[in-house]
C-alpha cells in the first residue's frame, strides 16, 4: 500500500489550470525530494518533475511542482488534450530500512 | 539514447519461478542505481526493488522480500529479477528503470516498455 496519497481524479477544460496534491509523512516527503511522473496507458512512464520543482529537458513549462512540509503538488496550466494521463508522485521513504514509494495516482481528464 | 528492454515475462503457475531480464544501452551502466517497478491490472505503479551501482546494496518491497532477488551484471549491462514462489498478486507489467540517487534524492529517470507477468493456474 502506498504511503503517498493523491486524489483519484482531476479534470479541466482545455486552457484551464489543474492541480494535483500528494500527501506524505516526515519519513518521505518531509525528508526527501519529490518527483512526478506522467503515464499514458500502454507506454513507459515519463519523468515530469524532479527534485520537487525541476523540469527535465523537454518538459513544457506548463508543468510545475512544489513542496511544503509533508505535502507536494503538481500544477498543469494551459491544459491540453494530450495531458490526459495518469500522474504519480514519488519519493524515497526512510522508514522500514528504506524503500521507494509512488503515490496512489491521479487520472487527469481533459 | 538510453534504452531499457525487458524480457522474460509470461504465464507462470502460483508457486512457480520466473527470471526477468533487462538489457540496456546508451548510458554508463555501472554508474546508476536500477530498479524494477510494476503495475498490476487496473492498479497504480508500485516499486518492487532496487540495486546499487556495484550490487552491494539492495532494497525490496516488503511483500516480495524473501521471494524476489534483484541482481545486475555490469559487464553485460543487464539487470535481472529472479521471482520465486510467485502469487496471483504478482501479476503485473514489470518495468526496468534507470535511477538517480543522491543526498535526500531518489528518482527514476528512464523506463523500459515493460514485460508482462501473469500468475495463474
Amino acid at each position: 500500500q502506498s504511503v503517498l496519497t493523491q486524489p483519484p481524479s482531476a479534470s479541466g477544460t482545455p486552457g484551464q489550470r489543474v492541480s494535483i496534491s500528494c500527501s506524505g509523512s516526515s519519513s518521505n516527503i518531509g525528508t526527501n525530494t519529490v518527483n512526478w511522473y506522467q503515464h499514458l496507458p500502454g507506454t513507459a512512464p515519463k519523468l515530469l518533475i524532479s527534485s520537487n520543482n525541476q523540469r527535465p529537458s523537454g518538459v513544457p513549462d506548463r508543468f510545475s511542482g512544489s513542496k511544503s512540509g509533508t505535502s507536494a503538488s503538481l500544477a498543469i496550466s494551459g491544459l491540453l488534450s494530450e495531458d490526459e494521463a495518469d500522474y504519480y508522485c514519488s519519493a524515497w521513504d526512510d522508514s522500514l530500512n528504506g524503500h521507494f514509494v509512488f503515490g496512489t495516482g491521479t487520472k487527469v481528464t481533459v | 539514447e538510453v534504452q531499457l528492454v525487458e524480457s522474460g515475462g509470461g504465464l507462470v503457475q502460483p508457486g512457480g519461478s520466473l527470471r526477468l531480464s533487462c538489457a540496456t544501452s546508451g548510458f554508463t551502466f555501472s554508474n546508476h542505481w536500477l530498479s524494477w517497478v510494476r503495475q498490476a491490472p487496473g492498479r497504480g505503479l508500485e516499486w518492487v526493488a532496487n540495486i546499487k551501482q556495484d550490487g552491494s546494496l539492495k532494497y525490496y518491497l516488503d511483500s516480495v522480500k524473501g521471494r524476489f532477488t534483484i541482481s545486475r551484471d555490469n559487464v553485460k549491462n543487464s539487470l535481472y529479477l529472479q521471482m520465486n514462489s510467485v502469487r496471483a498478486e504478482d501479476t503485473a507489467v514489470y518495468f526496468c528503470t534507470r535511477d538517480q540517487q543522491g543526498p535526500r534524492l531518489y528518482q527514476v529517470d528512464d523506463w523500459g516498455k515493460g514485460t508482462t507477468v501473469t500468475v495463474s493456474s
